[in-house]
């Protein structure tokens, strides 16, 4: 696509339950990240894809979350049995490469709004 | 100490002003830097990235301290437009990694 696609948008949830939040990242990036940044904060690293490597979980709060990508492209964060303070705006982003990322920078998506109430 | 550290402001600043932010980072290891622009409830957008030499787009310079470990963001005439939380980015010389984000610095441009 276009851009990175990011869904849904906004995500209310009851404090417990499940959620998945979806992202499609530009055609042919091989390099998915997500971060979430809370009200007021910055952002959080929480996971990374590269192509077919081992992603790099090193960010995810707990054993709560948990991300796959299927086929190397469409990329989908679990967060089990939420809480309160996962409540805040997940993040997409994608690069050419983690190398290319790291030398010019990602595209983000335009967020996944959770609240946990 | 935070990896990245920036001034949270508010600044708050005329039309026409000039501006100037400031970050560090910690890890001398670090090898790309960029800054992003991140408007209310919208994601980040790359605004610029920072080189060794110093960079200039338009109204904005982008200045970068190595042995400081130091960058700066300077917005000369500023616009009602340039009202967004400018974000600090670093990354850490090492394969593999993700980049790091300071929490940001908000600028108010009022007329």
């Amino acid at each position: 696509g276009a851009g990175v696609s990011q869904s849904p948008s906004n995500k209310v949830t009851e404090k417990g339950k499940d959620v998945e939040l979806r992202c499609d990242p530009i055609s042919g990036h091989t390099a998915l990240y997500w971060y979430r940044q809370s009200l007021g904060q910055g952002l959080e690293f929480l996971i990374y894809f590269q192509g077919n490597s081992a992603p790099d979980k090193s960010g995810l709060p707990s054993d709560r979350f948990s991300a796959e990508r299927t086929g190397g492209s469409v990329s989908t964060l679990t967060i089990q049995r939420t809480q309160q303070e996962d409540s805040a705006v997940y993040l997409c982003a994608s690069s050419l490469g983690i190398s290319v990322g790291q030398g010019r920078g990602y595209t983000f998506g335009s967020g996944t709004r959770l609240t946990v109430v | 100490r935070k990896e990245v550290e920036q001034d949270p402001g508010p600044f708050n600043v005329p039309e026409g002003a000039t501006v100037a932010f400031n970050c560090t980072y910690s890890n001398s290891a670090s090898q790309s830097f960029f800054w992003y622009r991140q408007d209310c409830r919208k994601e980040p957008k790359l605004l610029m990235s920072v080189y060794s030499s110093g960079n200039e787009d338009g109204r904005f310079t982008a200045q970068l301290n190595r042995a400081s470990q130091y960058i700066s963001l300077l917005i000369r005439d500023s616009k009602l437009s340039d009202s967004a939380t400018y974000l600090c980015v670093v990354n850490i010389k090492q394969a593999g990694t993700a980049l790091i984000f300071g929490k940001g610095t908000t600028l108010s441009v009022s007329s």
